[in-house]
């Protein structure tokens, strides 16, 4: 299995309401990563989780709750979210400490906040 | 700190023809440099990578990308492009135990 499963494609959501978003791979990596992504824009870094801790978080707000519960699923917990967090969130994994080892992205969810 | 930069928004090319998407990068070390190519509505797909020693980096869908270390590029190229190669384009540089760098990404028309 060569993919990272994004679910759900599409999501419209209220500023009060809490939805998650959810990333599952198998393909044994053991760094994964959540990315923002505007209309042709370029991916913009949020979370990094190396084996199942988080490494890296980008100043991302805390309406924003990533978590790993292992080190095959990736969640985005989202509340109280803005118009303006309306965008592409992808999904990614790779070998962590290969550095030539490039990412495999899911197909991304589409976020809409009304 | 890591950088790339893509200076072109927008590439055009008529199909049959040559085309090349130009990357410099800005590294302190060794550079790991990336293509993705990205679909409307969707995730991006990784076509190849620099790898050491190896100034001509053949990739998938027939691109390549040409590595000099004196200009500090890594353009990607096709030698005969195809309607379907029109998608968005980021070259990336990786951190050797972290995060990757994106260039602001550029559009490829090809037209009939």
């Amino acid at each position: 299995d060569t993919e990272v499963t994004q679910t759900p494609k599409h999501l419209v959501m209220g500023m009060t309401n809490k939805k998650s978003l959810k990333c599952e791979q198998h393909m044994g990596h053991r760094a994964m990563y959540w990315y923002k992504q505007k209309a042709k824009k370029p991916p913009e870094l949020m979370f990094v989780y190396s084996y199942e801790k988080l490494s890296i978080n980008e100043s991302v707000p805390s309406r924003f709750s990533p978590e790993c519960p292992n080190s095959s699923l990736l969640n985005l917990h989202l509340h109280a979210l803005q118009p303006e967090d309306s965008a592409l969130y992808l999904c990614a994994s790779s070998r962590p400490t290969d550095p030539l080892s490039g990412y495999t992205f899911g197909s991304g969810t589409r976020l809409t906040v009304v | 700190a890591q950088s790339v930069a893509q200076p072109e928004d927008q590439v055009n090319v008529a199909e049959g023809n040559p085309l090349t998407v130009k990357c410099t990068y800005s590294v302190s070390g060794n550079p790991y440099l990336f293509w993705y190519v990205q679909y409307p509505n969707r995730g991006l797909q990784f076509l190849l990578k620099y790898i050491t020693g190896d100034n001509l980096v053949k990739g998938s869908y027939g691109f390549e990308a040409e590595f000099n270390k004196s200009q500090t590029s890594f353009h990607l190229k096709k030698p005969s492009a195809l309607v379907s190669d029109s998608a968005l384009y980021f070259c990336a540089v990786r951190a050797p135990m972290g995060k990757s760098t994106f260039g602001d990404g550029t559009t490829l028309t090809v037209k009939p």
